[in-house]
């Protein structure tokens, strides 16, 4: 079946950087695109950016921009998100969703979702 | 930066129709996407493209598009259905994701 397998939970200090990985099984990884969203504690939904695994177009959030690196690596069909210069305010919930494409073109709504990396940034 | 607006919360009985919004000045040229989250889990799809409804969603999930406002409604309001519901959509450039900030619906 269909799933994004997200890695496992991560605490780190302010300043440091982190990197999620997201692992695609169950359809073919360069047919669609990977969206990273995030969730602040009692927060809402937080759309960080997207990728398009089938050639890299990358699109971010304006502010996250600079801090943010979305990566595909097809050979494992998995994602990856690094978040540099962390702050306290980045401690949230890190979801992968996936985005249909048609013809090349990323439809934007996001039809799978991995189960969460949370991340903490504390000192 | 662009906004979808919708109410915090919600609350309905049993059985009664459940309708909630979310107004945004592009919404009559992007689509318009529905989540459903249960505390604790990721966001599940329940709606795409305005009012289609992806396979193993529930009939009484519905939704429609009117001018700047979208609405998914809840028919026969179940109690597995009390969740939070985040209406999502492009902005007008069509490459940027918005979000609105979700609704807590209460099943009474």
């Amino acid at each position: 079946q269909v799933q994004l397998v997200q890695s496992g939970a991560e605490v780190k200090k302010p300043g440091a950087s982190v990197k999620v990985s997201c692992k695609a099984s169950g359809y073919t990884f360069t047919s669609y695109g990977i969206s990273w969203v995030r969730q602040a504690p009692g927060q809402g939904l937080e759309w960080m950016g997207w990728i398009s695994a089938y050639n890299g177009n990358t699109n971010y959030a304006q502010k996250l921009q600079g801090r943010v690196t979305m990566t595909t690596d097809t050979s494992t069909s998995t994602a990856y998100m690094e978040l540099r210069s962390l702050r306290s305010d980045d401690t949230a919930v890190y979801y992968c969703a996936r985005l249909p494409m048609v013809q090349g073109v990323i439809i934007f709504y996001m039809d799978v979702w991995g189960k969460g990396t949370t991340v903490t940034v504390s000192s | 930066s662009y906004e979808l607006t919708q109410p915090p919360s919600v609350s309905v009985s049993p059985g009664q129709t459940a309708r909630i919004t979310c107004s945004g000045d592009a919404l009559p040229k992007q689509y318009a996407y529905w989540y459903q989250q249960k505390p604790g889990q990721a966001p599940v799809l329940v709606i795409y493209k305005d009012s289609e409804r992806p396979s193993g969603i529930p009939e009484r999930f519905s939704g429609s598009s009117s001018g700047t406002t979208v609405t998914l409604t809840i028919s026969g309001v179940q109690a597995e259905d009390e969740a939070d519901y985040y209406c999502q959509s492009a902005d007008s450039s069509g490459t940027h994701v918005v979000f609105g900030g979700g609704t807590k619906l209460t099943v009474l």
